[in-house]
């Protein structure tokens, strides 16, 4: 019963440093999302892939790439980290866009 | 303006205590969910609702697609029922999130 697994948990990074956020679902979800939490906002979508082999930007896609590797699996990349990423990033699955979200225990990184 | 505002930011409240907790969105919507993060982080979904209202335990969710809100209520509170509720307006292929709830419930 694993739902959506994300690693790593914890990351503290270099500006300038590069790294790439794996999220794997095990649902058959078609619909993948990363998204960033920052103090007093809500989530903020970074990007989506709503079936295999599509990816879209969303609310704040600066910065990063993302990856939908297969059905299952969908990285996130950060090429050059800057403090401005410091945040904590979920990533979800759903079957399809209006189905119940599952979420990703969330990796909190620092950039330093 | 945000496209997805709750109220209050913060709730405090004593054990036992009604509580309700708003929302209210801009945008058109296939669903609306609620959303519970844990002081440990994790987000778990707690409703997914279009019309009416849904119940789960001491937890009701209504909706009121004309006006563009929906309610959180929780009924006899209990200090484990502490954690930030978040509801999420699913617009086409996206979520879009309020910034929170953050509810503490004292003995």
């Amino acid at each position: 019963n694993a739902g959506v697994t994300q690693t790593p948990k914890f990351q503290v990074l270099k500006t300038g440093q590069s790294m790439t956020l794996q999220c794997a679902q095990d649902m058959n979800h078609n619909s993948m999302y990363w998204y960033r939490q920052d103090p007093g906002m809500g989530l903020r979508l970074i990007y989506y892939s709503a079936s295999e082999g599509t990816t879209d930007k969303g609310e704040v896609p600066n910065g990063y790439n993302v990856s939908r590797l297969n059905k299952r699996e969908f990285s996130l990349r950060l090429e050059s980290a800057a403090p401005s990423q410091t945040s904590v990033y979920f990533c979800a699955s759903s079957a399809q866009g209006g189905t119940e979200a599952f979420f990703g225990q969330g990796t909190r990184l620092t950039v330093v | 303006k945000n496209e997805v505002e709750q109220s209050p930011q913060n709730l405090t409240a004593q054990e036992g205590e009604f509580i309700t907790i708003n929302c209210s969105y801009s945008v058109g919507i296939s669903a609306l969910h609620w959303l519970q993060q844990h002081p440990g982080g994790g987000i778990v979904s707690l409703f997914m609702l279009s019309s009416g209202k849904k119940k789960h335990g001491r937890l009701i969710a209504t909706i009121n697609i004309q006006e563009k809100h929906s309610s959180l209520h929780i009924t006899a509170s209990h200090p484990r029922d502490s954690a930030v509720y978040i509801c999420a307006a699913h617009n086409t292929d996206k979520l879009i999130f309020g910034t929170g709830t953050r509810l503490q419930v004292f003995p």
